[in-house]
């Protein structure tokens, strides 16, 4: 059974760019999570999708933005890239939106931004 | 601020022994707290949860205390194998809080043979 897949495992972009990661979550599951892990310090959460509507939102800028797709597919892009965007970016799926069913992470997006 | 501490950023324990993790928090909000397994090039792995109604919760060689009134939880591993060298996370969630988990920085354990 194919797990939580996030594309592109690895990408470099420069100051200002745009970026967008895109995860397909575990079938059957309706919740996409995405979290930011920079280089030390534990993930962080960025954004909650479930039946396609937002659920949560972390404490990020509005250069943050996701979506979730008919498919349950998300999206997650980011706008005016700063060297500070540079991290892993965690993507989790989900068969409830609440809390008591586990979240099954992706390996994650690695962004490098020069 | 950080809600979720883990004090100790590596740990190494000898094949066979206990090994113990240790959680801080300071969000009295929080009533559901997990931990997870980080192996490097992989996404974070569930371990095992506790609900902040219990004071314990055990899954094989794994089991989580949690003290409200210290806010503190910890992770024990029984007996410790190499296989469980990795970085671990604790995380915690407020019940209104959706699925947003608040993780602590890891602490990267090391089983010696």
């Amino acid at each position: 059974d194919a797990g939580v897949t996030q594309s592109p495992t690895h990408l470099i972009k420069t100051r200002g760019q745009h970026v967008t990661l895109r995860c397909s979550p575990i079938s059957g599951h309706k919740s996409v999570s995405w979290y930011q892990q920079v280089l030390g310090q534990g993930p962080q959460f960025i954004f909650q999708y479930y039946e396609k509507e937002e659920r949560g939102r972390g404490n990020f800028p509005d250069r943050f933005s996701a979506r979730q797709f008919p498919n349950y597919s998300s999206e997650l892009n980011v706008n005016a890239l700063l060297l500070g965007d540079s991290a892993l970016y965690l993507c989790a799926s989900s068969a409830r939106t609440g809390l008591g069913g586990e979240l099954f992470f992706g390996e994650g997006s690695r962004l490098t931004v020069l | 601020d950080q809600q979720v501490k883990q004090n100790s950023p590596s740990l190494s324990v000898q094949e066979g022994r206990i090994s113990i993790l240790n959680c801080d928090y300071t969000n009295s909000m929080f009533d559901y707290f997990l931990w997870y397994k980080k192996y490097p090039a992989e996404g974070p792995t569930f371990l095992i949860s506790i609900s902040s109604i219990k004071d314990k919760n055990e899954d094989g060689r794994f089991t989580v205390f949690l003290n409200k009134s210290a806010k503190h939880l910890s992770l024990h591993i029984v007996p410790s194998q190499p296989g469980d060298s990795a970085v671990y996370f604790c995380a915690a969630s407020a019940s209104q809080g959706a699925q947003k988990l608040v993780f602590g920085q890891g602490t990267r354990l090391t089983i010696n043979p």
